[in-house]
């Protein structure tokens, strides 16, 4: 069974930073492409960063770009979010996603989000 | 950035009734939309990509239609279990665009 954990959410200040985590199991996690979805209180989803297999391509959406970095580590089958700079709006709760990425002959294109996890929830607050 | 709108914000429909949703794209994003489903306190998940391809383990009762810029979720016969938010994404242009969700209520 495919399952998906998020971790690290909290509340922080305006201006601070905040790591989060995902841990994967039940596939193969090297070989898929990962996101960071969000959804603010009470709103609608917003695509947040993607990262390839083997990390080879990785994107942002505006909102978050030279604020937020995506990572992860294979071998122990996780994804992270490190998020700098924290604003009131960035508060959301934020979702791990499989899929959402296709790269072939050095481009890459969006595709749906097949599994998410059930979210961890930051709050940006003072 | 393409925006994806949904109609209507609030659909009212009796369980055994028939449901269709729509979506509409600002540009063409051809056939590269999904449809997702949200309860809540819950993740999305995933019912429909390439427009009308079923997701793993979607009931029947589920179809999706359209291509271009106009599209359709469809779920026949209505389901305690079907009363959510859902939401529309297109995955043609970067960046995947959400629509802003329809709330399907009971009536």
């Amino acid at each position: 069974e495919v399952q998906l954990v998020e971790s690290g959410g909290g509340l922080v200040k305006p201006g601070g930073s905040l790591r989060l985590s995902c841990a994967a199991s039940g596939f193969t996690f090297s070989t898929y492409s990962i996101n960071w979805v969000r959804q603010a209180p009470g709103k609608g989803l917003e695509w947040v960063s993607s990262i390839s297999d083997g990390s080879s391509y990785i994107y942002y959406a505006d909102s978050v770009k030279g604020r937020f970095t995506i990572s992860r580590d294979d071998a122990r089958n996780s994804l992270y979010l490190q998020m700098n700079s924290l604003r009131a709006e960035d508060t959301a709760v934020y979702y791990c996603a499989r899929g959402g990425l296709y790269c072939s002959g050095g481009s890459c294109y969006p595709r749906p989000f097949d599994y998410w996890g059930q979210g961890t929830l930051v709050t940006v607050s003072s | 950035e393409i925006v994806m709108t949904q109609s209507p914000a609030t659909l009212s429909v009796s369980p055994g009734e028939r449901a269709t949703l729509s979506c509409r794209a600002s540009q063409s994003v051809t056939s590269n939309l999904a449809w997702y489903q949200q309860k809540p306190g819950q993740a999305p998940r995933l019912l429909i990509y390439g427009a009308s391809t079923r997701a793993t383990g979607i009931p029947a009762r589920f179809s999706g239609g359209g291509s271009g810029t106009e599209f359709t979720l469809t779920i026949s016969s209505l389901q305690s279990e079907d009363f959510a938010v859902y939401y529309c994404q297109q995955s043609n242009n970067w960046p995947n665009t959400f629509g802003q969700g329809t709330k399907l209520e009971i009536k």
